[in-house]
């Protein structure tokens, strides 16, 4: 399997519940993203990750809380969550590193979130 | 951080040129301009970006403005395939991999 992959592609969760997003890429890049896209919104940086580690955090709520084991897999774990919060979210991946910075990012196909 | 300009919307026929237009007045001299690609529910999609000089590649031609106030991506002939979101971002040479997205550009190819 190559590129970036996120699961589950769709996801139904009340405000209590907990749940987590899952994205794993194939490419062998060091940095990981998550974004979010809203309804007839641009999409939203929320958290970057480097060498498994956070390098920013977009004022993001505490109900989304990432996991970066290690530079393959990147988590995002939801817990009460608002209906505001149902949107689309991406993961992207790039090359990462210092020198190796080209802009150019790998998106998953993204994970539909619903919050009743 | 400097900001694009881009039209909400642009339609074109199957298998004609299409240029897409964005306008960055405020432009750094190390912006970067990328261009993004967003086909119906997929992740955006690298396209091409550049610096000061016109890039070609497989996809698509860059063309940069000489005082790089604006930029122009062109699909040769555009192909259903080619409906989407396109963005146009520009990316300050130091950070990193870092992308802000606008609203783009909505593509509507007619066949």
């Amino acid at each position: 399997e190559t590129g970036v992959t996120q699961t589950p592609r769709h996801l139904v969760m009340g405000m209590t519940n907990k749940k987590s997003l899952k994205c794993e890429q194939h490419l062998g890049h060091n940095a990981m993203y998550w974004y979010k896209q809203s309804a007839k919104k641009p999409l939203e940086l929320m958290f970057v990750y480097n060498f498994k580690e956070q390098t920013e955090n977009n004022s993001v709520p505490s109900r989304f809380s990432p996991e970066c084991p290690n530079s393959s897999h990147l988590f995002l774990h939801l817990h009460t969550l608002q209906p505001e919060d149902s949107a689309l979210y991406l993961c992207a991946s790039s090359r990462g590193g210092a020198g190796a910075f080209t802009g150019e990012l790998f998106f998953g196909e993204g994970s539909r979130l619903t919050v009743l | 951080d400097a900001k694009t300009t881009q039209p909400n919307s642009m339609e074109s026929n199957e298998e004609e040129p299409v240029h897409l237009p964005c306008n960055h007045s405020t432009i750094s001299g190390t912006d970067y301009i990328h261009w993004y690609r967003q086909l119906p529910s997929q992740g955006p999609e690298y396209v091409i970006h550049g610096l000061t000089s016109n890039v070609n590649n497989r996809m698509a031609s860059l063309a940069i403005a000489e005082d790089r106030k604006s930029s122009t991506l062109i699909l040769h002939r555009a192909t259903l395939r080619d409906a989407a979101v396109y963005y146009c971002i520009l990316r300050p040479r130091g950070s990193g991999d870092k992308l802000t997205f606008g609203t783009g550009t909505r593509l509507a190819v007619r066949p």
